[in-house]
């Protein structure tokens, strides 16, 4: 089954942008899934935050839409996430996912996630 | 924006025993696109759920989802050590297109 690790920087500054990649295990990047990312505070519940489809089409949060970028870079096997102008209400777990496949929409394979603090 | 709202906040029972988690939505939402998630402490997000009543590959058959409408729920049949985590319920739809509830702590008595 497929394996997503993400990476980046565990420390940002305020005001500062966050920068993420998920490696995947197989060629599944290439192929009719949607990925995601989904992010969860400390202590706190899941927060969906974009995703993105194979063919490139993106939908975003709209709460975060404004300062999110998702991509996905098929030669390289991974999937990416820049969230600009952060905060300390954008320290968090973050993680990527890969969908489930067909009609249904969630999250069948997820990373093991990274965290992230936002702080001076 | 939908809303979705786990009950109880934390459950406490016994190996053995049979839990029900609810999940209620603040409108009618499609079957097709309603998740339930387990999630043990220090791990990720596993699904167990999809469409309502589908259970994921590898999933045990003590776990069961029901529902439609407003009101879905999750069924763990007879319960196993592993079996205690935070359980979040997820749909599809409306914005912000994927809502998860707050989740339900399932906690050893």
């Amino acid at each position: 089954q497929v394996q997503l690790q993400e990476s980046g920087p565990g420390l940002v500054e305020p005001s500062g942008t966050l920068s993420l990649t998920c490696a995947v295990s197989d060629d599944s990047i290439s192929s009719n899934y949607w990925w995601s990312w989904v992010r969860q505070p400390p202590g706190k519940g899941l927060e969906w935050i974009a995703e993105i489809y194979q063919s490139g089409t993106t939908n975003y949060n709209p709460s975060l839409k404004s300062r999110v970028t998702i991509a996905l870079d098929k030669s390289k096997k991974h999937l990416s996430l820049e969230l600009h102008s952060v905060t300390a209400a954008d320290t968090a777990l973050y993680y990527c996912a890969r969908h489930i496949p067909g009609a249904y929409r969630g999250f069948a394979y997820w990373g093991q996630g990274t965290l992230v603090t936002v702080s001076s | 924006d939908i809303v979705l709202t786990q009950s109880p906040g934390t459950l406490s029972l016994s190996p053995g025993e049979r839990a029900t988690l609810s999940c209620r939505a603040s409108q009618s939402v499609s079957n097709n696109y309603f998740a339930w998630y387990q999630q043990r402490p220090g791990q990720a997000p596993r699904l167990l759920i999809y469409g309502a009543s589908n259970r994921a590959t590898g999933i045990p058959d003590r776990f069961s989802g029901s529902g439609s409408g407003t009101d879905f729920t999750l069924t763990i049949s007879r319960l196993e050590p592993e079996d205690f985590a935070v359980y979040h319920c997820q749909h599809y739809g409306s914005p912000p297109l994927y809502t998860f509830g707050q989740g339900t702590k399932l906690e050893i008595k």
